[in-house]
């Protein structure tokens, strides 16, 4: 089944402890990306990346790193975590150039 | 201020009725306008995909842009308790581009 899966899917952790969010995409799709979305804002971009090793900052990248290191994967690290990002995370992917964006289940986050 | 606004509801309608949801926007760049409709605990799908101004039909559902207004609408026809959902109104200023700006969502409930 063509999918885009993210774990975990609940995570409560404390500040300062690091933690990394991982997405992997099945469909062998160029373009990943990862959103936050909190209560009257919609979904804002965190970052982006057009291939492997091609990554760059979407609307609201403070505080947060990627990789890409492979094409299906492209885990979201937090070094340092904040309650203000506490918030409900969306991977996405699709392929280059086409707009139908394929999104995971989302990562609810509580960091207290 | 937002450069996407959407009304976040809950806008609650008899099963069958016309469901109309609007964005406004500031940004006179965005050329392509997108409708997501997200489910309570999934990722948002899209629903419509609409180029510069006018009107696309799918189905129940129709897009309307108006970029002289810089706003654009969604319909839905006949509408269903399975429509109940939270709809999210996206644009970018390319085709496929690597940056959506999505509003804020308006969560619609169909009443049986």
């Amino acid at each position: 089944e063509a999918q885009v899966t993210q774990n975990p899917r609940y995570l409560i952790t404390v500040t300062g402890k690091k933690l990394t969010v991982t997405c992997s995409q099945n469909m062998n799709h160029e373009y990943m990306s990862w959103y936050r979305q909190d209560p009257g804002l919609g979904l804002r971009q965190i970052y982006y990346s057009m291939n492997v090793e091609v990554t760059d900052k979407g609307d609201v990248p403070e505080g947060y790193k990627v990789s890409r290191k492979e094409k299906r994967n492209f885990p979201l690290i937090l070094e340092s975590p904040s309650p203000n990002q506490t918030s409900l995370y969306f991977c996405a992917s699709r392929v280059w150039g086409q707009e139908t964006q394929y999104f995971g289940p989302g990562t609810r986050l509580l960091v207290l | 201020q937002k450069e996407v606004e959407q009304d976040p509801g809950p806008l609650s309608v008899p099963e069958g009725a016309i469901v109309s949801l609007n964005c406004t926007y500031s940004n006179s760049a965005f050329q392509y306008f997108m409708w997501y409709r997200q489910y309570s605990r999934k990722g948002p799908e899209l629903l419509m995909y609409t180029y510069s101004s006018g009107n696309k039909e799918d189905g129940r559902f129709t897009a309307q842009v108006d970029k002289s207004s810089k706003y654009i609408s969604l319909f839905i026809r006949d509408s269903q308790p399975s429509d109940s959902a939270t709809y999210l109104c996206a644009m970018s200023p390319q085709a496929a581009g690597n940056k959506l700006t999505f509003g804020g969502g308006t969560r619609v409930l169909v009443k049986p």
